[in-house]
């Protein structure tokens, strides 16, 4: 079965400071792998996301992210946080290698900017 | 386009009392899924359709949860009797069969049961 673990409950960063989110991924087959966020009160907008190719991948508002195969991971980068990015950040992996066509999210990752 | 609609945003209401919940996709989407998130169990799936037909409903908590779809432009989310731990946001999400699981999500009903 698939699944998806974002090791980091809570993240707290300055304004300006980088950023790495991490995610890993256990999946059968090549993954989908997707990065969601989430601000407060709102539904859930892709950021980025992998198919095939190019491993690093170009995503919405700065961010990007780069699948390694070898370590099942799939970490979400910015080289400059913006007090607009403190939000909730999932990663997804899909379709299932049963045959679902569903997402299966990780638990997310709570983004708190400090000024 | 106006992405994927939801109503009511909100829902308050008291145990026992059925609730539903409403939909419309983006109009040419094949796929629907309902989502529900809570603090402790994150994002779940609970149910999605294809082409208006459920495909898999095994994340639906119990009998008291339903969904339909009667066509490719509405559906809803059942609860009856509805129970304090109901409690939630629900997301609907759409998605284009050729278009590999990039989905598309509604704004949510958070829903409280008192």
């Amino acid at each position: 079965a698939q699944s998806v673990t974002q090791p980091d409950i809570h993240i707290t960063v300055s304004e300006g400071a980088s950023l790495e989110l991490r995610c890993n991924y256990s999946y059968g087959a090549t993954p989908y792998l997707f990065w969601y966020v989430q601000s407060p009160g709102q539904g859930l907008q892709l950021l980025l996301k992998y198919f095939s190719g190019d491993t690093l991948v170009q995503g919405i508002k700065g961010f990007e992210a780069e699948f390694k195969r070898s370590q099942s991971s799939f970490n979400l980068r910015k080289p400059s946080v913006h007090w607009s990015d403190a939000a909730e950040y999932f990663c997804a992996v899909g379709p299932s290698d049963t045959g679902r066509r569903a997402l299966t999210f990780g638990s997310g990752t709570r983004l708190q900017v400090q000024p | 386009d106006a992405g994927v609609i939801q109503s009511p945003r909100h829902e308050v209401t008291e145990m026992g009392q059925e609730v539903t919940l409403r939909c419309k996709p983006i109009s040419g989407h094949d796929y629907l899924f309902w989502y529900r998130q809570t603090m402790m169990r994150g994002l779940e799936l609970l149910i999605y359709f294809n082409n208006n037909v459920p495909i898999d409903d095994s994340g639906m908590p119990e009998d008291r949860f339903s969904a339909k779809m009667p066509n490719a432009s509405f559906s809803t989310l059942k609860i009856q009797p509805s129970e304090p731990r109901d409690s939630a946001v629900y997301f609907c999400a759409s998605r284009e069969a050729l278009r590999a699981n990039e989905q598309f999500f509604g704004p949510g009903t958070r829903l409280t049961v008192l």
